[in-house]
């Protein structure tokens, strides 16, 4: 079975800092890798996927992340924290999803 | 293109009783799920169709929860009766020919006392 692990179910920053927020996955075939954020009282949005191809996928709102095989993860990033950053972000695997269990973002002044 | 539509947004119901959520999907998504979110927990997939059938209904709790899509189109799903444990956001997604892209609705809020 398919599992996602996310290190950190809350990290905070401060604004224009590094963001990074880890994924582990577990799979005996790559698959298929999402990060979603969840605003609050919202649904979930694609931020980006991995489905083939380039290992390092860029995404919407500056985010971008890179599949590492090797390790086994799929962290995210953006350079520099924006306020409207702070949010709920999940990491999940497909082709039938499988979320981690989330990691809140906080960015501070 | 509108997006996937929830309704209602809150629901507070006591133990034993029953509920009903309804789910409008992306116009032409032929693929529809319903999650359940726990506070505290990702997404975790409760029924799966495609067009009126159901693919993947492993998670369902069958002996309280129900679920039907009609048509193809809109879906409902139903808990007889609620449990405490329950309580939870209930969410809808679609997917359209983009393979595994789903896109997520607002959710249902539900709370049981």
């Amino acid at each position: 079975a398919q599992s996602v692990t996310q290190l950190g179910s809350h990290v905070s920053v401060s604004e224009g800092a590094l963001v990074l927020l880890r994924c582990n996955y577990s799979s005996s075939v790559p698959p298929y890798l999402f990060w979603y954020v969840q605003y609050p009282n919202q649904g979930l949005q694609l931020l980006l996927k991995y489905t083939t191809g380039a290992t390092l996928v860029k995404g919407i709102n500056g985010f971008e992340a890179e599949f590492k095989k090797s390790e086994t993860s799929f962290h995210l990033t953006k350079p520099s924290a924006h306020m409207s950053d702070a949010a709920e972000y999940f990491c999940a695997a497909g082709p039938k999803l499988t979320f981690g269990t989330g990691t809140r973002l906080q960015v501070t002044l | 293109e509108a997006g996937v539509a929830q309704s209602p947004r809150y629901k507070i119901i006591e133990k034993r009783q029953s509920v009903a959520f309804w789910c409008n999907p992306i116009s032409g998504h032929a693929t529809l799920y319903w999650y359940q979110q726990i506070l505290g927990q990702g997404p975790k997939l409760l029924i799966q169709f495609q067009n009126n059938g159901v693919v993947d209904d492993s998670q369902l709790p069958k002996d309280r929860f129900s679920a039907e899509r009609l048509k193809g189109v809109d879906s409902t799903l139903k808990i007889q009766p609620a449990k405490l444990e329950d309580s939870a956001v209930y969410l809808c997604a679609s997917r359209g020919r983009s393979y595994n892209e789903q896109f997520f609705g607002p959710g249902t809020r539900l709370t049981v006392l």
